[in-house]
């Protein structure tokens, strides 16, 4: 199927564990994007790639790491999950043609770390 | 910098009557601008854009009109429905590959 798909949807974890989001576009879209989206915070973005093997940092990449060997993957890594780190992720991948500079989200992984 | 602040919420209304989301933005140069909409337990989805000053966005009987005097890209429909529930958020991008949201607003449409 097209488009953008995340998982796993809902994990719960302990802290300290390491944890791997997956995200996968099928459109060989060259920019992706990571997202958390907190109560009274909006969306923040952690990481983001503009192509495979290019990564950089968003406004709160602590405690994340990505990697992006295949244009169509940007996995999100807890190397050590925290509390704080409870939310719901958003991976998302940016259009090109008539559809640049236009996002389309993922239906998001809801993470709960106990 | 760049910014993006919205209208508080949560907001409730009924059905029909008109909606006002306020936006407005902080931005070097010329942003596009962004309304994404979010329905429960999915992401977040394109409803509508502008690229610059004067362009109204519309899609589903949402509008927007980009203000740059105002610095503003209030979304507006007529009539609302119980559909419409839902959270909004407002977003810019200044340079195509950088996307700022702001905290995004509730609706919630009762029948």
């Amino acid at each position: 199927d097209a488009g953008i798909t995340q998982s796993p949807r809902y994990k719960i974890t302990e802290t300290g564990r390491q944890v791997t989001l997956m995200c996968h576009q099928t459109w060989s879209h060259s920019y992706m994007f990571w997202y958390r989206q907190d109560l009274g915070h909006g969306l923040r973005l952690i990481y983001y790639s503009a192509a495979a093997d290019i990564t950089d940092k968003g406004e709160v990449p602590d405690g994340y790491v990505v990697s992006r060997s295949k244009t169509e993957n940007f996995p999100l890594t807890l190397e050590s999950a925290t509390r704080s780190q409870t939310s719901v992720y958003f991976c998302a991948s940016q259009g090109a043609g008539s559809g640049a500079n236009v996002l389309t989200f993922g239906a998001g992984s809801r993470l709960t770390v106990l | 910098g760049n910014s993006v602040t919205q209208m508080e919420g949560p907001v409730t209304l009924s059905e029909e009557a008109f909606l006002t989301i306020n936006c407005t933005y902080t931005a070097t140069g010329y942003p596009s601008l962004f309304w994404y909409v979010q329905y429960p337990g999915e992401g977040l989805q394109l409803l509508l854009k502008a690229t610059k000053a004067d362009d109204k966005g519309s899609n589903k009987g949402f509008e927007a009109t980009y203000r740059k005097e105002t610095t503003s890209f209030h979304l507006e429909k007529g009539s609302v429905q119980v559909s419409d529930s839902a959270v909004y958020f407002c977003a810019l991008s200044p340079t195509g590959n950088q996307f700022y949201f702001g905290t995004g607003t509730s609706l919630t449409v009762i029948p």
